[in-house]
């Protein structure tokens, strides 16, 4: 039963275009959303994050946009770069909890020269 | 620097034999996690601690045992009863086990059973 879905294994965007992640979720408890990029054989960096109460949250080339009612979450880089090439996870936590945070799959992103 | 640091990075084990891998943070973090990561797959939730002496099961805690001694460890030994250790293992802290916080990550450590 995943409760974090990211449906696309993979995607690739020429440098200086948008990327666009997408993550679907089941468990209506989530109220904090985040988002991490990870390169093999590392551990997960933490990008970006958003609260319930907000549907947007930006910082620098990274946005994130929550749909509450579609129980959707989206991670726009704008623009990408090569350096953004690897594993984006998506993660939520809910309140009430210990705040462990249960994952997606992860998207390969791929951003070609 | 602050961080968490995980060892060693790379670990071979025979198989019946008990490991423990060492998670150790210098960020004044109050709640402590493990994490499992198998090809392909996201991460998921071993064990994790809010407070020194006190941890709960994950979703896939069996075959698994954690201590929380003090603060700033959290071992993680992977028993001969885990059926399938070979993974890429991946231990976090966070600042409120209650608030909204990000999770912060270690460099890993990849078991692998020969």
């Amino acid at each position: 039963d995943q409760q974090v879905k990211q449906n696309s294994p993979s995607l690739s965007v020429q440098e200086g275009r948008i990327s666009i992640l997408n993550c679907d979720y089941t468990n209506s408890m989530f109220d904090y959303f985040l988002w991490y990029k990870k390169y093999p054989a590392e551990g997960p960096t933490f990008l970006i994050s958003i609260s319930s109460i907000k549907d947007k949250n930006e910082d620098g080339r990274f946005t994130v946009f929550l749909n509450k009612s579609a129980k959707h979450l989206s991670l726009h880089i704008v623009p990408s770069q090569p350096g953004d090439s690897a594993v984006y996870f998506c993660a939520a936590s809910a309140h009430g909890s210990a705040r462990q945070l249960t994952f997606g799959s992860g998207t390969q992103l791929t951003v070609l020269p | 620097d602050g961080g968490i640091t995980q060892s060693p990075k790379y670990l071979f084990r025979k198989e019946g034999q008990n490991v423990t891998l060492s998670c150790e943070q210098n960020l004044n973090h109050d709640a402590m996690y493990w994490y499992r990561q198998d090809p392909g797959q996201g991460l998921r939730l071993i064990y994790y601690s809010q407070i020194v002496n006190d941890f709960q099961k994950g979703d896939i805690a069996e075959g698994y045992s954690v201590s929380r001694e003090k603060k700033e460890s959290f071992p993680l030994t992977v028993t001969s009863a885990q059926k399938n250790p070979t993974a890429f293992y991946l231990c976090a802290s966070s600042k409120r086990t209650g608030g909204q916080s990000e999770a912060f990550f270690g460099q890993g450590t990849r078991l692998t059973v020969v």
